[in-house]
């Protein structure tokens, strides 16, 4: 089966740095995606990895390792306005996007 | 990157009836993508609705519940048929980013709600 894993929920400081992870097993793999989704709101594109390595885009970065079928988001400065949820989602084969179950992030101040 | 309108934005069904939700992207696009989240949830794949042919149905979701109009290669619409409280969720279509960008785009949602 297919399947991708993220911690539900996270909580962290104002300011501070938040690593959430995403593991993945799935048929196929034709890249892993980022998307932020606030309450209410659709989600919107945040990163996306196809080779080994990390990308890094302002405060956000994403890593990926294929053979261990593990990706990261990392974000740093927080911001209040990062509340949100975190979605991992992976083309497979068939080149559809299966989303992860998402990771509620709080950001105290 | 596509802009996608979609409407209604949310809406208050009776059970028993139906709704259609219309997405209209501003240029062409070959697929476009029907997502549901239910409250808490993820989101997970209904269907890919193809210009000029049947859309494909992912596991679990049937056509006669959620028929899909693909008419132009601008617009579709999803049905959610004889509607349960079960059906209360937010439904999205999404589409993919166009000159080798692959990520994918969403419409803002429908947010329904069945009583």
């Amino acid at each position: 089966g297919q399947n991708i894993d993220q911690p539900t929920e996270m909580t962290a400081t104002e300011g501070a740095i938040v690593q959430i992870n995403c593991t993945y097993q799935t048929s196929g793999f034709n890249g892993l995606f980022w998307y932020q989704q606030h309450a209410g709101e659709a989600p919107t594109f945040l990163s996306y990895n196809v080779l080994d390595g990390l990308e890094e885009k302002g405060r956000f970065s994403s890593f990926l390792s294929r053979s261990k079928g593990y990706s990261y988001l990392l974000l740093k400065e927080l911001q209040m306005k990062d509340s949100a949820s975190y979605l991992c989602a992976v083309k497979g084969a068939t080149n559809k996007l299966i989303f992860g179950t998402g990771t509620l992030l709080a950001v105290q101040p | 990157s596509a802009v996608i309108s979609q409407k209604p934005s949310r809406d208050i069904c009776q059970r028993g009836t139906s709704l259609t939700i219309q997405c209209q992207v501003d240029s062409q696009v070959t697929m476009m993508f029907w997502y549901r989240q239910q409250p808490g949830q993820s989101l997970t794949l209904i269907a890919t609705a193809n210009q000029g042919s049947e859309a494909t149905y992912e596991s679990g979701f049937v056509i006669d519940k959620f028929p899909i109009s693909r008419p132009n290669l601008t617009f579709s619409t999803l049905t959610v048929s004889n509607m349960s409280p079960e059906d209360s969720s937010i439904y999205l279509c999404s589409v993919e980013g166009r000159g080798g960008y692959p990520e994918a785009f969403f419409g803002q949602g429908t947010r329904l709600t069945v009583v």
